[in-house]
């Protein structure tokens, strides 16, 4: 059974940058795409971007110039870092298994990241 | 590409029939796929291609639709079945969500 772990700090200082770690196990990094989706507090549910495990992506165009999402085979983890952030990234961050036409069929319990001073 | 779910929120009883409908705002073929969130978990993929349901969801959720106009049906709900209910098309970047269907009990 494969299953994702979200890691990083709760709390992020605004301009500073954000920075998660997905751990998979149970299964290979090394095939499918993985991606991340975040909802702030009490609304929906917002795509940010996936990697494959070869290195390419594919990015929100509203987040895109910001974020960078990237992969560690050898340690079967994928990451996310996102820059300049504003209180307008406070959100629960998921990290997914995407499967292609399928969607996200696995996902991480989700961390909460704050971003306030 | 815009996805417009209807409605934003509903009142329902165990037993009844409920629809949800998630509209494109241009051709996505079959390429959606329905979500259900309960409150503080992440969300389970339900339906993927539109219709085909995922391993071990129960068979009275069924999907339908292409195009630009899709349908979620619970065919008799249950009490597990009070959720949040998100859309997302993967016809093409970004992969965005629907606003997403509040399913509460009357």
């Amino acid at each position: 059974q494969v299953q994702l772990q979200e890691s990083g700090p709760g709390l992020v200082k605004p301009s500073e940058t954000l920075s998660l770690t997905c751990t998979v196990s149970g299964g290979s990094i090394s095939s499918y795409y993985w991606s991340w989706i975040r909802q702030p507090p009490g609304k929906g549910l917002e795509w940010i971007g996936y990697i494959n495990y070869s290195g390419s992506t594919n990015y929100s165009p509203s987040l895109k110039s910001r974020v960078t999402i990237s992969v560690d085979t050898s340690k079967n983890q994928f990451s996310l870092k996102l820059t300049s952030v504003t209180a307008a990234d406070t959100a629960l961050y998921y990290c997914t298994r995407h499967t292609w036409n399928i969607g996200s069929d696995y996902w991480g319990q989700g961390t909460l990241v704050t971003v306030s001073s | 590409i815009q996805l417009t779910q209807s409605p934003s929120s509903l009142s329902a009883s165990v037993g009844d029939r409920v629809t949800i409908t998630c509209r494109a705002s241009q051709g996505i073929s079959s390429s959606l796929a329905w979500y259900q969130q309960k409150p503080g978990k992440a969300p389970k993929l339900l339906i993927y291609a539109a219709s085909t349901l995922q391993t071990g969801v129960p068979s009275r959720f069924s999907g339908s639709g292409s195009g630009t106009d899709f349908t979620l049906t619970v065919s008799s709900l249950q009490p597990e079945d009070f959720a949040t209910y998100y859309c997302q098309q993967l016809y093409n970047y970004p992969l965005i969500f629907g606003g997403g269907t509040k399913v509460e009990i009357k």
